[in-house]
């Protein structure tokens, strides 16, 4: 079955350790998304890719970095510097056509102590 | 600037009760509306989309939608909720030809039997 798989479903580190959250896809999708979820704020962009070796910052990309060495994986790194890590981390994909709905992962929460 | 509004943080209907949840957005140009739903600790999958043509459209699970460009809305709604309904729904808006998507801070249902 084509999807998008996060893993791993929990994650738990200390404060000041990097920690890096994957995503793969194997939809063919040449446009990739991490999205931040905290209650209340509904989806952040923290940082998205068109193809591969190309990636923007979205609206929250401080103490996040990504990379996009092959179409199918998006990998999040949240350093020491992000401030608040503690959250839920949505992974998306969207493919081409019209109209370009994005298809989301089930998710990694982060809880950084 | 593109942005969406979700009035309502919650919302609590019976079951078997119509449901109507409310969504408006701001932006320039035609926009790629969409509906996601959200269990609790899940991905996002989505309900239905709206590109262009009939204003109403109809999605999975016995949802539909209406675009109303003078209102700059896109109302999600079910003639009978289910139990089995409760949970997150988000609005989202795609911008053409970019690649960005703009989500409300969701409307979270409760059903009571």
């Amino acid at each position: 079955d084509g999807g998008i798989t996060q893993s791993p479903k929990y994650l738990f580190r200390k404060e000041g350790q990097n920690v890096t959250l994957s995503c793969e896809q194997n939809l063919n999708h040449d446009a990739m998304y991490w999205y931040r979820q905290d209650p209340g704020q509904g989806l952040r962009l923290i940082y998205y890719s068109q193809i591969v070796n190309d990636f923007q910052k979205g609206d929250i990309a401080e103490g996040y970095s990504v990379s996009r060495e092959k179409k199918e994986s998006f990998p999040l790194t949240v350093t020491s510097a992000q401030k608040n890590p503690t959250a839920f981390y949505l992974c998306a994909s969207r493919g081409g056509g019209m109209p370009h709905e994005q298809y989301f992962g089930p998710g990694t929460r982060l809880t950084v102590t | 600037a593109q942005s969406v509004t979700q009035p309502d943080i919650h919302i609590t209907v019976s079951e078997g009760a119509s449901l109507e949840l409310r969504c408006n957005y701001s932006y320039g140009a035609t926009p790629y509306l969409f509906w996601y739903v959200q269990s609790p600790g899940q991905g996002l999958q989505l309900l239905l989309k709206y590109f262009s043509g009939d204003t109403l459209v109809q999605g999975i699970k016995g949802f539909e939608a209406e675009f109303k460009r003078s209102q700059s809305s896109f109302n999600l709604r079910k003639p009978s909720v289910h139990w089995s309904d409760a949970a997150e729904y988000f609005c989202a808006v795609g911008t053409f030809p970019g690649l960005r998507f703009y989500f409300g801070t969701g409307t979270s249902l409760t059903v009571i039997p």
